[in-house]
This record gives structure tokens, C-alpha cells and sequence, in this order.
């Protein structure tokens, strides 16, 4: 079955530190990719996405590249801010055959301190 | 826009007691999803309706967990009776069709339950 590996937290960064999160994933076919930010007392939202291998997602900073050489899709940033602060969750979507199912991985918290 | 609204935000009952989550999807999402989240863990799908239809429950643990979606718009996901396990936060989500737009999953607050 599908799965996806995520890094385990909490990772604790000072400002305008770099950030990596590794996500890595087990899949049957061509599936898609996506990071989800849950921040404090929110629902979780799509930060980033990727369709097929060698798209680069991007959104407010964060970059992630689907690469299936590697089975990976690590987020990065290059700089963080206290508000980037947030449990990030890497997934995966076999769709169109599996709809827009999404398999997630545990989550990564993220704390970044002034 | 209105996003997905999920009632009510937190509930704590005793254990054997029965419980109801109700979800209203983003208006125009046919696709509707319940997900299960355990404390430091990622959400798991529970059941996803295309509409009316149940598409995808064999996650849904049916001796004492149902769903419905009447009407194909809003939703509500009833657990009886309720055990200490089931502490988790219950999430909903919507989306449009498989194949339109861009796979994106839209998701409520979620309903946090404690079972004493």
C-alpha cells in the first residue's frame, strides 16, 4: 500500500535559519504530491503541491521537489520566521485512479525561537 | 467564501455514550472525506463520499461508527457507543470532483473528542 515518511519533531530552528523537512514515500503508479501546514488552532491547509517528477511546489518561501529517482519530496526553506511556527505534513495522492484520497505522514512540528 | 464548518469544535462524554460530528462541505465540493487524528499523528481517511455515495469506507470501523451524507451535502458521523480509543480529533474535508481542479483537499477545524 502507499505510504510517506516524514522526519520525525520537534525541529527547533532560530530565526532565519535554514529549513529542511524529509518526506519520503512509497507508492504503486504516479502519485502526487503535496505538503499541508496545520498552524495553532487551525485546520490544516495545502501549502505546496507537485503532479509528476521534477515539479518544484512552491508557496510563501518553501520549495519542494518531486523527485522519483529518490522516492522524495523535501521541504525546504530559506529562511524561517516565528510565524512559520506549525506542524507540516507531507502526502500523497494516487489520483485520478484513488480520487483525491490523500495518505499522510506523522507530521513534523516546527518551532522556530527569536 | 465560507470554508468547511464542522460542529461542534470540542466534545467530552463518558465512555459507551454516543457522540455525532456534523461537517457542511465548501458549497459546489460533490467529494466530502472524514479523517481520523490521533495525537501526534497524520490524518487517516475514515470515509469518502462522491455525493450520496459511501465510495470509500473500508477504514470506518461499522460495528460502532456510521456516516451519512443525505442529499449529498452535509454530513454526519455518529460513533455508539462511544470508548476511551476514540479520543482523537475528527476531521472533515471537501474537494471537487476527481479530475477537476487541482486535487487540493479543503479542511475544517476539526471536532476534538474526549472519551472519559
Amino acid at each position: 500500500g502507499n505510504s510517506v515518511t516524514q522526519m520525525e519533531g520537534p525541529v527547533t530552528l532560530s530565526e532565519e535559519a535554514f529549513l529542511t523537512i524529509n518526506c519520503t514515500y512509497t507508492a504503486t503508479g504516479y502519485p502526487s504530491l503535496f505538503w499541508y501546514v496545520q498552524y495553532p488552532g487551525e485546520g490544516l491547509q495545502l501549502l505546496l503541491k507537485a503532479t509528476k517528477a521534477d515539479d518544484k511546489g512552491s508557496n510563501k518561501g518553501f520549495e519542494a521537489t518531486y523527485r522519483k529517482e529518490t522516492t522524495s519530496f523535501h521541504l525546504e526553506k530559506g529562511s524561517v520566521q516565528v510565524s512559520d511556527s506549525a506542524v507540516y505534513f507531507c502526502a500523497l495522492s494516487e489520483s485520478p485512479g484513488g480520487g483525491n484520497k490523500l495518505t499522510f505522514g506523522t507530521g513534523t512540528q516546527l518551532k522556530v525561537e527569536l | 467564501e465560507a470554508g468547511v464548518v464542522q460542529s461542534p469544535r470540542y466534545k467530552i462524554i463518558e465512555k459507551k455514550q454516543p457522540v455525532a460530528f456534523w461537517c457542511n462541505p465548501i458549497s459546489g465540493h460533490n467529494t466530502l472525506y472524514w479523517y481520523l487524528q490521533n495525537l501526534g499523528q497524520g490524518p487517516e481517511l475514515l470515509i469518502r463520499y462522491e455525493n450520496e455515495e459511501a465510495v470509500d469506507d473500508s477504514q470506518l470501523p461499522k460495528d460502532r461508527f456510521s456516516a451519512e451524507r443525505l442529499k449529498g451535502v452535509d454530513s454526519t458521523l455518529k460513533i455508539q457507543p462511544a470508548e476511551l480509543g476514540d479520543s482523537a480529533v475528527y476531521l472533515c474535508a471537501s474537494s471537487l470532483d476527481p479530475g477537476q481542479g487541482t486535487g487540493e483537499l479543503f479542511f475544517g477545524e476539526g471536532s476534538r473528542l474526549t472519551v472519559l
